[in-house]
């Protein structure tokens, strides 16, 4: 397994500013990912960070509104721009050892953020 | 595009009693199926995963998987539920890039 740490744990923003989620892990990992879990229901993987090169955002995400970075392979930075309430969700980082999609994945703790 | 279901909102079993949590998919190719646990305001823990072999897959804290080709399904099961068992189950498949989540389960214990 690995240990994933996120900061911050949560955060109340207010309409139209932004913040950046951190995650670290233990060790080096081949793959990173963001997912989301709006309230009551399941994740939706915004994207899979790349490092040293742009992430890979899925259907419905774009880089403008959700910019990540990942400059090693045991970090990465989720920024949620322009904040409205609708962003209000838990934001999950998970890692993968390989990038075969039969590797199970292992995710920090969340970040939970509310937009007044 | 694969998907994955779980029909029930919510399971109740009484403290004791043996537990299923249903799951369903629809995939491309070989399976890969995953359950994961999440505890209140905690992220998600790994509990179990299906890749080839025996049909039934053990995990952590006394949790098994069946998994069942014909019926499309992966089913968690514990043989005797416990309270701290209570929590939200998630089954998913594993893809190209990431994971595909179920809706979620879940799964109240009662003493």
């Amino acid at each position: 397994s690995a240990v994933i740490s996120q900061k911050p744990s949560r955060d109340i923003c207010q309409r139209g500013t932004s913040l950046t989620i951190q995650c670290q892990v233990d060790s080096q990992v081949t793959m990173m990912f963001w997912y989301r879990q709006q309230p009551g229901q399941s994740l939706t993987l915004i994207a899979t960070a790349n490092q040293g090169s742009e992430a890979t955002y899925e259907s419905g995400f774009v880089i403008d509104k959700f910019p990540i970075s990942r400059p090693n392979l045991t970090f990465s930075t989720l920024t949620v721009s322009n904040m409205s309430p609708e962003d209000s969700s838990i934001y999950l980082c998970s890692v993968s050892r390989r990038e075969f999609s039969y590797n199970e994945q292992f995710f920090g703790p969340g970040t939970r953020l509310t937009v007044l | 595009a694969q998907s994955v279901a779980q029909p029930e909102d919510q399971v109740n079993v009484a403290e004791g009693n043996p537990l299923t949590v249903k799951c369903t998919y629809s995939v491309s190719g070989n399976p890969y199926l995953f359950w994961y646990v999440q505890y209140p305001n905690r992220g998600l823990q790994f509990l179990l995963k299906y890749i080839t072999g025996d049909n039934l897959v053990k995990g952590s804290y006394g949790f098994e998987a069946e998994f069942n080709k014909s019926q499309t399904s992966f089913h968690l099961k514990k043989p005797s539920a416990l309270v701290s068992d209570s929590a939200l189950y998630f089954c998913a498949a594993g893809g190209r890039r990431a994971l595909t989540f179920g809706s979620g389960t879940r799964l109240q214990v009662q003493p």
